[in-house]
């Protein structure tokens, strides 16, 4: 079963706090994991991507992944306005003979209160 | 991403009218995929095609047909199209090269409604 879940949200915060966006996954031979961010009306934007367990870091974002567990998360530091949008996770499946399959999730919408 | 470019950006059509919708890019990848997004139900695979000689089915292929005619254009084709393909379809590119699986980079997107 291929499945990547998100909670649709939408998730609010103050202006200046961390938003923490969390993502699960089925498949335990998922190996690949990215983030997308979505303004409304445009095409995703790739944030980040995290390979191994741990912590990624770029600037504001960190990507969390937690592979025992099956998730990976995303947390936006100092959240500003302009970072309201709908957060899609997605998740590449092990590779095999039937080649890659990237799985989105539904996304979270995120909004951040002035 | 202006590297990614599809064509039309908007659509409006009836039901029964053959459809194409057109992807260039210009970032030098080699592979390429079409997506269409629904509202509650994210972003799904119609088709992807990782050479000009390879396309393979995706989630939702049914109803849809592609063509790869150059490492640069992937088109999409409805060849009877149906209200329920009322969809904003995207295309998306990744190159095949380097460490581990390499992101998705996605056009602008067309927005198709079918009457």
């Amino acid at each position: 079963q291929k499945e990547v879940e998100q909670n649709s949200g939408p998730l609010s915060v103050p202006e200046g706090a961390i938003a923490s966006l969390n993502c699960t996954y089925s498949d335990r031979g998922s190996q690949s994991f990215f983030w997308y961010r979505q303004y409304s009306g445009k095409s995703p934007e790739l944030i980040m991507f995290i390979y191994s367990n741990g912590d990624k870091e770029d600037g504001r974002f960190t990507a969390q992944l937690n592979k025992a567990s099956q998730y990976v998360s995303l947390l936006i530091r100092d959240s500003q306005p302009s970072d309201s949008a709908t957060y899609l996770c997605a998740v590449n499946l092990h590779w095999d003979n039937y080649g890659q399959n990237f799985v989105f999730g539904p996304g979270t919408r995120l909004s951040v209160l002035p | 991403d202006a590297d990614v470019t599809q064509t039309p950006r908007n659509r409006i059509t009836k039901t029964g009218k053959r459809i194409m919708l057109e992807c260039s890019q210009t970032k030098g990848h080699d592979r390429m995929y079409w997506y269409r997004q629904d509202p509650g139900l994210g972003l799904r695979l119609i088709y992807y095609s990782f050479d000009v000689k390879d396309i393979n089915k995706g989630e939702i292929s049914d109803g849809y047909s592609v063509s790869r005619q150059a490492q640069a254009k992937f088109s999409l084709s409805l060849e009877s199209a149906i209200p329920n393909q009322t969809a904003l379809y995207f295309c998306a590119t990744s190159s095949s090269e380097g460490m581990g699986d390499q992101p998705q980079h996605f056009g602008d997107g067309t927005r198709l409604s079918i009457l």
